[in-house]
């Protein structure tokens, strides 16, 4: 069974540039989750999709946004690029039944670099 | 809302001893609780989750989390350290089994083993 693959796994952006992230879930798993991981805040939430809906949002502003297709990939798209944005973004995907606490499955991780 | 805190960013212990990785949880209903491992340049691994049941859990790699309600805690043990224990772990929570709120992360601790 193949894995949670993130695509691409690396990217330079120049600041004010929008980029869009892209996560295939592992096969039948229909929830997404999003997260940014930097060296001093660990890993922050961002967005979960489940069915093509957003089930939950972090703290993050408008820039940040996502969404789930019906084949359960997910995107994420970063506007107006600030140096901020640089890290490590991780896709996850659980079966995400609602009710069912299975544990999350996570890419390698797209790193972003904003020059 | 739901948080993690882990409050050693970095524990060192020789290889051989015990170990264990602290990791302390706040929610307002029942907490289903989670830890995974990052070795360097690699998405997160899941190692063990507590659901409902026994206080005691086992997972990957020999590891154990015990779960103490009273002291909202969910540390991470085990008995014998490997080098190759070495990586970042990541406590995780979610508040509910209703898929109505995220799973969020502590920052990490890294764990140093020393042959």
């Amino acid at each position: 069974k193949a894995g949670v693959t993130q695509t691409p796994r690396y990217l330079i952006k120049t600041r004010g540039q929008q980029v869009t992230l892209s996560c295939s879930p592992i096969s039948g798993h229909r929830s997404v989750s999003w997260y940014q991981q930097t060296p001093g805040q660990g890993l922050q939430f961002l967005f979960e999709y489940f069915s093509e809906t957003q089930r939950n949002k972090g703290n993050f502003p408008g820039r940040f946004s996502g969404r789930q297709f019906s084949n359960s990939r997910s995107e994420m798209n970063v506007s107006t690029l600030e140096l901020g944005d640089s890290a490590l973004y991780l896709c996850a995907s659980s079966s995400g039944t609602k009710g069912v606490l299975g544990e999350a499955f996570f890419g390698q991780g797209t790193r972003l670099t904003v020059v | 809302a739901q948080s993690v805190a882990q409050p050693e960013d970095q524990v060192n212990v020789a290889e051989g001893n015990p170990l264990t990785v602290k990791c302390t949880y706040s929610v307002s209903g029942n907490p289903y609780l989670f830890w995974y491992v990052q070795y360097p340049n690699r998405g997160l691994q899941f190692l063990l989750k507590y659901i409902t049941g026994d206080n005691l859990v086992k997972g990957s790699y020999g590891f154990e989390a015990e779960f103490n309600k009273s002291q909202t805690s969910f540390h991470l043990k085990k008995p014998s350290a490997l080098v190759s224990d070495s990586a970042l772990y990541f406590c995780a929570v979610r508040d509910d089994g209703s898929g109505n709120t995220p799973l969020v992360f502590g920052k990490g601790t890294r764990l140093s083993v020393i042959a």
